[in-house]
């Protein structure tokens, strides 16, 4: 199975700060990256895909990057929704799987 | 595109459950239904999916023998039945879907059920 490594696994920020998440898989997944956010109690909602392509409704200060092994999520201008954790995926097959997880807080 | 979920379920160690995902607003056999565990506190695990068309399912190794996943086409409704539940099936388990785009890029969620394993 593909193994997904995110860093860090938490991370303090204030508003309006840029943030970057990444994301390492165990072997080459192409482009086939996903991102979600997951704030508490709540459904994950899915922000990113294919590395880098936007969902729907997502706000442009989301970005998604990188290709092979190695990928990232910027967000920039922290606002206040921004704050709950997330995960990063591979859809390079099955079986998907997620990283660990990375916890946004506010500073 | 909505995904209802069954409620909570308090079940006992050694028993089964069945959970039931309900879909609305597309074609139900359009888009794979899949499964995702989430222990509390803990980080998404993908337990498998099946294809409304055709009832094909694709498992994670770690789920066989524990997931079973059907569906009937008739009421737009998934199923994932866990058997031999011990304290570590507790967990919230969501279905999800792709909607429409690529395979493995779940669009869609379910709002979760929570199974509780307790004596």
């Amino acid at each position: 199975d593909i193994q997904m490594t995110q860093s860090p696994a938490s991370l303090s920020a204030s508003v309006g700060e840029t943030v970057t998440i990444t994301c390492r898989a165990s072997e080459n997944i192409y482009s086939y990256l996903a991102w979600y956010q997951q704030k508490q109690g709540k459904s994950p909602q899915l922000l990113v895909y294919n590395a880098k392509t936007l969902a729907e409704g997502v706000p442009s200060r989301f970005s998604g990057s990188g290709s092979g092994t190695q990928f990232s999520l910027k967000i920039n201008s922290l606002q206040p929704e921004d704050f709950g954790s997330y995960y990063c995926q591979h859809h390079y097959g099955t079986p998907y799987t997620f990283g660990g997880g990375t916890k946004l807080e506010i500073k | 595109v909505q995904l209802q979920q069954s409620g909570a379920e308090l079940v006992r160690p050694g028993a089964s459950v069945k959970i039931s995902c309900k879909a609305f607003g597309y074609t139900f056999t359009n888009h794979h239904i899949n499964w995702v565990k989430q222990r509390p506190g803990q980080g998404l695990d993908w337990i498998g999916y099946i294809n409304p068309y055709n009832d094909y399912t694709s498992y994670n190794q770690k789920f066989k023998g524990k997931a079973t996943l059907t569906v009937d086409k008739s009421s737009s409704t998934a199923y994932m039945e866990l058997s031999s539940l011990t304290s570590e099936d507790s967990a919230v388990y969501y279905c999800a879907s792709e909607g429409g785009l690529y395979y493995g890029t779940f669009a869609y969620w379910g709002q979760g059920t929570l199974v509780t394993v307790s004596a």
